[in-house]
């Protein structure tokens, strides 16, 4: 069965400093997300992707982040000036169309900020 | 806006006894609902889902849920737990037809079976 790929499993990086997760989505799937899981608490949504631009966005996600496609495969998460509390797990998820759920999750990245 | 409420946030039970876990969630239009679990350092499984039809759902590792619209409800249940169903359990809603149908989790029960 296709999956959604994410890399790195674990970044680890310095506060200030800019950070880029990366998501392969199953190949012919439309809808992109990216979720963010602080330690111990519950799944959050960050940002929906459509037709190469963001179609929805939460207030975690301000200017700070950002997401795109540069080359039509890979699905990337940026976050520019890194905070302590940007630590988290962050999940990848794409979704067919709308009429075929569910959507489908990568792994995670583990981002740890020191 | 749609939520999502697990008011259990952890159920110990032993091994081998049934076991349910509380979903209620809260829209003004129809969705779609769904159980993940999430095992210790991984990434979100998904259980089963609801999009229409039956109200009962059977999914993987012997898991079901009932969907109750008039309680806005989508328990999970298992008539008979293992130790390796040792997990958290997220419930999730997508409203259907609007948006484009990002997920709304609850904050988790945590299953602990003990033998």
């Amino acid at each position: 069965e296709p999956e959604v790929t994410q890399t790195p499993s674990h970044q680890v990086t310095q506060m200030g400093q800019e950070v880029i997760l990366r998501c392969v989505p199953i190949s012919n799937h439309l809808y992109f997300y990216w979720y963010r899981q602080i330690l111990g608490q519950k799944v959050e949504f960050l940002v929906s992707f459509y037709n190469n631009e963001i179609s929805e966005k939460s207030e975690i996600f301000d200017d700070q982040f950002s997401v795109e496609r540069p080359d039509g495969s890979n699905f990337t998460l940026k976050i520019r000036s890194t905070k302590l509390e940007d630590s988290a797990m962050y999940f990848c998820a794409t979704l067919l169309d709308r009429d075929n759920q569910p959507q489908h999750f990568g792994d995670g990245t583990r981002l740890s900020i020191l | 806006a749609q939520s999502v409420t697990q008011l259990d946030s952890q159920v110990p039970v032993f091994e081998e006894a049934p076991v349910e876990l509380r979903c209620n969630y809260s829209s003004s239009v129809s969705v779609y609902l769904f159980w993940y679990v999430q095992y210790p350092n991984q990434g979100l499984q998904l259980l089963l889902k609801y999009l229409s039809g039956s109200t009962l759902v059977k999914g993987i590792n012997g898991f079901e849920a009932e969907f109750n619209k008039s309680q806005t409800s989508f328990h999970l249940r298992k008539p008979s737990v293992h130790i390796s169903d040792t997990a958290e359990y997220f419930c999730a809603v997508s409203e259907l037809n609007t948006g484009f149908q990002k997920l709304v989790f609850g904050t988790g029960t945590r299953l602990l079976v003990s033998p």
